[in-house]
């Protein structure tokens, strides 16, 4: 069965630092991987999806990278914002999405 | 992009009551929807996939007796908690596809908090 994690689970940064959040995941047949936000009670907001022939996604401050032969995949955001402060889960598709626990991201004024 | 709503946002109810969610694809057909339940601080596990005017199908350890899932059309499934406990709080999202898993994008509604004293 498919197993993602993400790390790290906390993230506290100051306003401004680029930072790489890590994902992992260990059946590499997949069809894409996909990025994804998670404010406090709310739903999840897509960030990124990356096709599995594809090796990375950018949208402004982010750039997602994909290695589906080692199973990694990493979120670049540069230039941080206090507005960043979320949960930031990974999820890859395979026949079902299987998701990560999420990093929980806190950026500091 | 595409928008997927759900209704009620928040539910409280009393336990042994059954609560249905409603959760619509406003611009798209889904012919495909999902229902997860996410626990404070984990992750979203899949509960069950829906495809329209077919019954869903349950992962394991889903009790499909006690979490009823109908998609009638191609824009609207609900998914009904019948008899809740206190331990069926949780927040449930929901999460509709048009097209196969290859290409087509998932996409989110933004979940039903569901409190069952």
């Amino acid at each position: 069965k498919q197993e993602v994690t993400q790390i790290p689970a906390a993230l506290s940064v100051p306003e401004g630092e680029n930072l790489v959040l890590n994902c992992s995941f260990t059946d590499s047949a997949i069809y894409n991987l996909q990025w994804f936000r998670q404010d406090p009670g709310k739903g999840l907001t897509s960030l990124l999806l990356i096709q599995s022939s594809q090796r990375e996604q950018t949208s402004g401050r982010l750039n997602a990278s994909l290695d589906k032969s080692s199973g990694r995949s990493t979120l670049y955001i540069a230039a941080s914002q206090p507005g960043d402060s979320a949960t930031y889960l990974c999820a890859v598709r395979g026949n079902q999405f299987y998701f990560g626990t999420g990093t929980s991201l806190t950026v500091i004024p | 992009g595409a928008v997927v709503s759900q209704h009620p946002s928040r539910v409280i109810c009393k336990s042994g009551t059954s609560v249905k969610i409603e959760c619509r694809s406003l611009d798209f057909q889904a012919t495909t929807m999902f229902w997860y339940r996410q626990f404070p601080k984990k992750s979203l596990m899949l509960m069950a996939t829906s495809n329209e005017g077919s019954k869903a199908t349950y992962e394991q350890g889903v009790e499909k007796d006690k979490f009823l899932i109908n998609h009638a059309s191609l824009t609207l499934s609900t998914l009904t908690v019948t008899s809740a406990h206190p331990e069926d709080s949780s927040f449930y999202i929901c999460s509709a596809r048009a097209g196969g898993p290859e290409t087509d994008t998932q996409y989110f509604g933004p979940g039903t908090r569901l409190t069952v004293l």
